[in-house]
């Protein structure tokens, strides 16, 4: 099993639609967990930490699930700005982030 | 957050050469990582570079091939050595800082390496 799965996609949807990704990793000792956003080209940038107890900026909302081992991110109302590849990753052993293969998402108008 | 230069931005080599990159950042972090980017793929872990020890090196990857350099808390370097087609690769640095509930890293802008 791989450290840290995602689905490759990719998620094409309208704009207004509402999207979900989830990831799952393998380390029940990991501690931290993110969601990052890279755009083609760019490096990633830091979207969301994510919480035990579950959080919400906006428009996107993350959740972990310590006991399925998976993270969430959901987002409302879809943009055509938030057309990016986005990246789970999940603490190491080293204070290294392990990183997901990435879900693209294509927002359509 | 950080903010996080790296030179250079892009570089074409030829193999059996070597490069270093350099990364800073704008304030003083303890924790400094290098990751590698392959076309299609995910980051992998090249290294971790704390100032004043030595770097530690992931599974793959060696000192003699990807020396590393922390001298002090605000800059690190990476060579690429003797480097192959293989290796073309985009390379970032990222650090750690506290951030409101929990440590987060931030990310360079990526040196983008193509070797011949």
């Amino acid at each position: 099993r791989k450290e840290v799965e995602q689905d490759p996609g990719p998620f094409n949807v309208p704009e207004g639609a509402t999207v979900a990704f989830n990831c799952t990793y393998s380390n029940s000792a990991s501690q931290s967990f993110f969601w990052y956003r890279q755009d083609c080209r760019k490096e990633p940038k830091l979207l969301m930490s994510v919480y035990s107890s579950g959080n919400e900026d906006g428009r996107f909302t993350a959740q972990l699930n310590r006991a399925s081992q998976y993270i969430s991110l959901l987002i409302r109302d879809s943009k055509l700005s938030d057309s990016a590849t986005y990246l789970c990753a999940v603490s190491g052993s080293q204070g290294n982030l392990i990183f997901g293969k990435g879900t693209k998402l294509s927002v359509k108008p | 957050s950080a903010v996080i230069s790296q030179k250079p931005s892009r570089d074409i080599c030829q193999r059996g050469t070597s490069l270093t990159i350099q990364c800073q950042v704008d304030s003083q972090v303890t924790m400094m990582f290098w990751y590698r980017q392959q076309p299609g793929q995910s980051l992998t872990l090249i290294a971790t570079a704390n100032q004043g020890s030595e770097a530690t090196y992931e599974s793959g990857f060696v000192i003699d091939k990807f020396p590393i350099s922390r001298p002090n808390l605000t800059f690190s370097t990476l060579t690429v050595s003797n480097m192959s087609p293989e290796d073309s690769s985009i390379y970032l640095c990222s650090v750690e800082v506290e951030g409101q509930r929990a440590y987060e890293q931030y990310f360079g802008p990526g040196t983008r390496l193509t070797v011949t």
